[in-house]
This record gives C-alpha cells, sequence and structure tokens, in this order.
C-alpha cells in the first residue's frame, strides 16, 4: 500500500524565517513527487515539482533523496501569504506504458507564519 | 491562465439519491481525474481517465461511481445511491501529460 507520511505540525514561524519540512514515502516504485500547498478549504494547488537532483523556484527549494525515501522542501524568507498546509505528494507509475496514474497525498503540514 | 471548473460548488442530497458532478478540464489536457477529500482528512484518489476509458480507480471507486466524458469538454462523476459517508469535497483534476495535474475548486457535496 502507497504511503505518504508528513508531521502535520503546526509549525508557527516568525515572517523572515527559513522554514524546512520533510515528508517519506513508502513506495521504492514511486517515480514523481510534487509538493502542493492547499488553503482552508480551497483546492491543492501546485507548488513545485521534485526533481532527482534537486530544483529550485524562487524562494523555495525542493530536494528528493531516493535511497532514504524522503523528500524535502525549504522555504527562505518566509511571507505571511506562505500560511497554508503543504502537501507531499508522489506518483507511482505501477504499470509499463505509463497512464493517469493517481497521486497520493499526505495529510499535510500545517505552517503558520506570524508576523 | 486556463483553470478547471466545477459545478456546482455545493450540493445537498438526500441518502439513496443519486448526484452528477460536473468538470471542465483544461482545454488542451488528455488526462482527467476525480479525487475526494473528507472534511479533516486527506485528499484520496478515487478514478483516472484517459482516452475515453478509465485507467487507474482506488478501491474506493466502487460500483455505486462511474465517470462519463459525454462530450469534448465535460467529465463527470456519478455517485448512483448516496451514502452519509459520501460527505466530502471532491475535487476534478487534469494534467497535460500523466505528471503535473491542476485541480479545480471542488464540489462540497453533503448527503443528509
Amino acid at each position: 500500500r502507497k504511503e505518504v507520511e508528513q508531521d502535520p505540525g503546526p509549525f508557527n514561524v516568525p515572517e523572515g524565517a527559513t522554514v524546512a519540512f520533510n515528508c517519506t514515502y513508502s513506495n521504492s516504485a514511486s517515480q514523481s513527487f510534487f509538493w502542493y500547498r492547499q488553503d482552508c478549504r480551497k483546492e491543492p494547488k501546485l507548488l513545485m515539482s521534485v526533481y532527482s537532483s534537486g530544483n529550485e523556484d524562487g524562494r523555495f527549494t525542493a530536494q528528493l533523496n531516493r535511497a532514504s525515501q524522503y523528500i524535502s522542501l525549504l522555504i527562505r524568507d518566509s511571507k505571511l501569504s506562505d500560511s497554508a498546509t503543504y502537501l507531499c505528494v508522489d506518483r507511482s507509475s505501477e504499470r509499463s506504458g505509463g497512464g493517469a496514474d493517481g497521486l497520493t497525498f499526505g495529510k499535510g503540514t500545517h505552517l503558520i507564519i506570524q508576523p | 491562465e486556463p483553470e478547471v471548473t466545477q459545478t456546482p460548488s455545493h450540493q445537498v442530497t438526500q441518502m439513496g439519491q443519486e448526484v452528477i458532478l460536473r468538470c471542465v478540464p483544461i482545454s488542451n489536457h488528455l488526462y482527467f481525474y476525480w479525487y475526494r477529500q473528507i472534511l479533516g482528512q486527506k485528499v484520496e484518489f478515487l478514478v483516472s481517465f484517459y482516452n475515453n476509458e478509465i485507467s487507474e480507480k482506488s478501491e474506493i471507486f466502487d460500483d455505486q461511481f462511474s465517470v462519463e466524458r459525454p462530450d469534448g469538454s465535460n467529465f463527470t462523476l456519478k455517485i448512483r445511491s448516496t451514502k452519509l459517508e459520501d460527505s466530502a469535497m471532491y475535487f476534478c483534476a487534469s494534467s497535460v501529460a500523466p505528471r503535473e495535474q491542476y485541480f479545480g475548486p471542488g464540489t462540497r457535496l453533503t448527503v443528509t
């Protein structure tokens, strides 16, 4: 069974600080990983894909460690608008030839940026 | 920027009734998905659809559920006989390739 585990938090962080959180995934066959953010009672919004070599998008940096099966997200210079729940997501391609594979979501890490 | 749209935003129905949730995926996307999120819980995959057929489905997607792409733009989820435990937020998503998926705003289904 595919599982993605995250620390639910909340992480209370002052504005301008750097915050990092991790998640672990159970399926070693997982192909693709993502971070989504979800505001209260809203849809998940794609924040960034996670690549094997690590990748950066502005203040956000994602890392993947396949050997340990964990993914991290680092947010630098945090803003009040970064307050949200951050969802760690994997996509396991279990069939050859690809296909429309469903995503497996973690329960999310709740982040609160304080002024 | 193109977006996935969903209607209605909120649907209230009585137990045992049929409901149809509607989605309009992003126009050049080829892969379509339904997810649900029970209040306070994680987002759960229901079903994916590609090339006019179901590609993958989870154990939640039993015989009470069906999906259809009745025309070139709509993608629907039908629940044949709703149960109290079907109360949840239902999200439609689409993708141009089987990678990044973009979610609609959701339909809140309340079964009484």
